[in-house]
């Protein structure tokens, strides 16, 4: 059965510095992959997503994540955060023909 | 374009009771999912619809939990009896197709006492 291991619950960070949450999948076969935010008091929405083609996806707010096969990764990155990234951030995983999989999420702190 | 719509948004009700929530999806969307969200938890996919028919249910405690999506809409999540560990945030969401953007509602806080 597939999974997903978000490693972090919580990341702090200071503000304008970079950041990475990691997210690790188990799975033999090709694999759909989300990031999907949830901002205080808001309902969650998609960041980006990796269904086929360019490994390194971009997505809203200056966010990116690259899928990395060999490694069973797909990160989450930015090179310099804000304030207003303050949120919990969730990744998750889907086969074709199966239910997709959110992990249990890391939290993101900004320290000014 | 209007979102996916919730209601109630919270929800207190003691064990052993009934309890139903309702979802109106985006229109045009034909996939519809109903999640559960434990606290400190990600969410978890208790039932997936496209139009009115039920793609994925295997996580759904089939004894206490039911939904179902008439006219390929609309939906209601029910839960009879309801149990403690039940208390959690129950999300709607939809899509135009199975592994497009998911839109979420903002969710039905459910506490059971």
């Amino acid at each position: 059965a597939q999974s997903v291991t978000q490693l972090d619950s919580q990341v702090p960070v200071f503000e304008e510095a970079p950041v990475e949450l990691r997210c690790n999948y188990s799975s033999s076969v090709s694999v759909y992959l989300f990031w999907y935010v949830q901002y205080p008091n808001q309902g969650l929405q998609l960041l980006l997503k990796y269904l086929s083609g360019s490994t390194l996806v971009k997505g809203i707010n200056g966010f990116e994540a690259e899928f990395n096969k060999s490694q069973t990764s797909f990160h989450l990155r930015k090179p310099s955060v804000h304030i207003s990234d303050t949120a919990e951030y969730f990744c998750a995983v889907a086969h074709r023909d199966d239910k997709i999989i959110f992990g249990k999420g890391t939290r993101l702190h900004i320290l000014p | 374009e209007a979102g996916v719509a919730q209601s109630p948004r919270y929800k207190i009700i003691e064990k052993r009771q009934s309890v139903a929530f309702w979802c109106n999806p985006i229109s045009g969307h034909a996939t519809l999912y109903w999640y559960q969200q434990i606290l400190g938890q990600g969410p978890k996919l208790l039932i997936q619809f496209q139009n009115n028919g039920v793609v994925d249910d295997s996580q759904l405690p089939k004894d206490r939990f039911s939904a179902e999506r008439l006219k390929g809409v609309d939906s209601t999540l029910k839960i009879q009896p309801a149990k403690l560990e039940d208390s959690a945030v129950y999300l709607c969401a939809s899509s135009v197709g199975q592994f497009d953007t998911q839109y979420f509602g903002p969710g039905t806080r459910l506490t059971v006492l």
